[in-house]
């Protein structure tokens, strides 16, 4: 079946600090492949998401590249803000699969000013 | 308005209540979803409707029913429901189910839940 795993938090940086979070993934075919953040009392919003091998999503400065050969889709940052404390999700969407949404079990980010 | 919104933002229940979540998009999308999200685990899909037609529930307990009235609004009708299913429960919308490209699903708020 379909799995996404993400790195464990919670992970707190200082303002400024470069961010990766990692995520890989298991699917069969050519999923598509996001990034939602959720921030505090809030819903999850969209951040970034790619559709094919080595397209590289972006957003807000937030960049990830999907990665084939490593099923990989690691999120990072240059420079951190304390407004980007939030959780951090990967998901996968198969191919084929219209409406099923794969989703890891979140990374929390703090950062600190 | 625009986007996904839910209502309560927050609910308290006992037991043997019976109370109803509502979520409004505001897309002009055609699919709609309800999730769970519990403390320290994935998000779990619930229900999926597509054109108002239910076309997925994921082994979901009785005690959860949805309803779609148009692809506009959606409810996750709740009674005697338990401690455990406390939780946060996202709508999301998408704009076609069946579209390979228009896959992107919108989050509204959630509803924060609490069973006593």
């Amino acid at each position: 079946g379909n799995s996404v795993t993400q790195m464990e938090g919670p992970v707190t940086l200082s303002e400024e600090a470069f961010l990766t979070i990692n995520c890989t993934y298991t699917a069969t075919g050519y999923p598509s492949l996001f990034w939602y953040v959720q921030y505090p009392g809030e819903g999850l919003q969209l951040l970034l998401k790619a559709t094919k091998a080595d397209d590289k999503g972006s957003n807000k400065g937030f960049e990830a590249t999907y990665r084939k050969e490593t099923t990989s889709f690691h999120l990072e940052k240059g420079s951190v803000q304390v407004s980007d404390s939030a959780v951090y999700f990967c998901a996968l969407r198969a191919s084929g699969s219209a409406r099923q949404l794969t989703f890891g079990s979140g990374t929390q980010l703090t950062v600190l000013p | 308005e625009t986007g996904v919104t839910q209502t309560p933002r927050h609910l308290v229940m006992g037991m043997t209540n019976k109370k109803s979540l509502k979520c409004e998009q505001h897309l002009g999308h055609n699919a709609m979803y309800w999730y769970k999200q519990s403390a320290k685990k994935p998000l779990e899909l619930m229900f999926v409707y597509s054109l108002e037609e239910r076309v997925e529930n994921n082994s979901v307990p009785s005690r959860f029913s949805p309803e779609c009235p148009n692809s506009s609004h959606l409810f996750l009708h709740l009674h005697t429901l338990q401690p455990e299913d406390s939780a946060l429960y996202l709508c999301a919308s998408s704009q076609d189910v069946h579209s390979k490209t228009a896959d992107t699903q919108y989050f509204g708020p959630g509803t924060r839940l609490t069973v006593l």
